[in-house]
């Protein structure tokens, strides 16, 4: 089955600078990497989302990039801000599209705390 | 907006007790997961169901056991609670054929 690995598992930055969030997983077939965030005492949420026929994908000041080839994932935070400390985990997936349960598996989450 | 409710935030049982975790969405969706996480583990899949008294196996479901007797209500069991069974438990719902999870606030056990 599917095995997805995140790297680092704890991340301290200064606020203003970037942030890099990296998976692999082991599955060739998986075609759908989402990223969730989730803040302190609350529920993980979508932050975004990649499918496999992209290679990167922004949303204002996050992106994720995919190298298929390597099998492997990055989220990357630029401008950093004290809200954007939280537990990050990635995921993959095989995306059928034709209904039924798709199964995520999730990365060990990594805990990313922004410094003043 | 999608509302994904369990029933409790935190929870303290005994080990040896019949434990029951509540799930409620309010989306109409299909699919319903139950997932337990673990500091340095991630979010690892107990159990799901893509229907009505439907449910099939996730990656961890030894000890556990679910029943989905109407569309919107997920219930996770503890059949007899273990120390090892001490954990956050988060249920999710999504809409069939999509991969986007919508999760409730999650329950923190303790079995003592």
């Amino acid at each position: 089955g599917e095995n997805v690995e995140q790297h680092p598992s704890t991340l301290s930055v200064q606020e203003g600078d970037s942030a890099v969030i990296k998976c692999t997983y082991s599955d060739s077939a998986s075609n759908y990497f989402p990223w969730y965030k989730q803040e302190l005492g609350k529920r993980p949420q979508l932050i975004i989302d990649i499918r496999s026929n992209v290679g990167e994908k922004k949303d204002q000041r996050i992106a994720v990039t995919l190298n298929k080839t390597a099998k492997h994932f990055s989220l990357h935070i630029t401008e950093t801000q004290p809200e954007d400390s939280a537990v990050y985990f990635c995921a993959a997936s095989i995306h059928k599209g034709n209904g039924g349960a798709q199964k995520l598996v999730f990365g060990q989450g990594t805990r990313l705390t922004i410094n003043p | 907006d999608v509302k994904v409710t369990q029933s409790s935030r935190y929870l303290v049982k005994r080990t040896g007790e019949k434990v029951f975790l509540e799930c409620v969405q309010d989306m109409d969706h299909e699919n319903m997961f139950w997932y337990r996480q673990d500091p340095g583990l991630g979010l690892r899949l107990i159990y799901f169901s893509y229907d009505v008294k439907m449910k099939e196996k996730g990656d961890i479901p030894e000890g556990y056991s679910v029943s989905r007797e109407k569309k919107e209500r997920f219930s996770l069991i503890l059949e007899s609670a273990s120390t090892n069974q001490t954990s956050m438990y988060l249920c999710a719902s999504s809409h069939s054929g999509t991969s986007v999870r919508y999760f409730g606030a999650g329950t923190r056990l303790s079995v003592l």
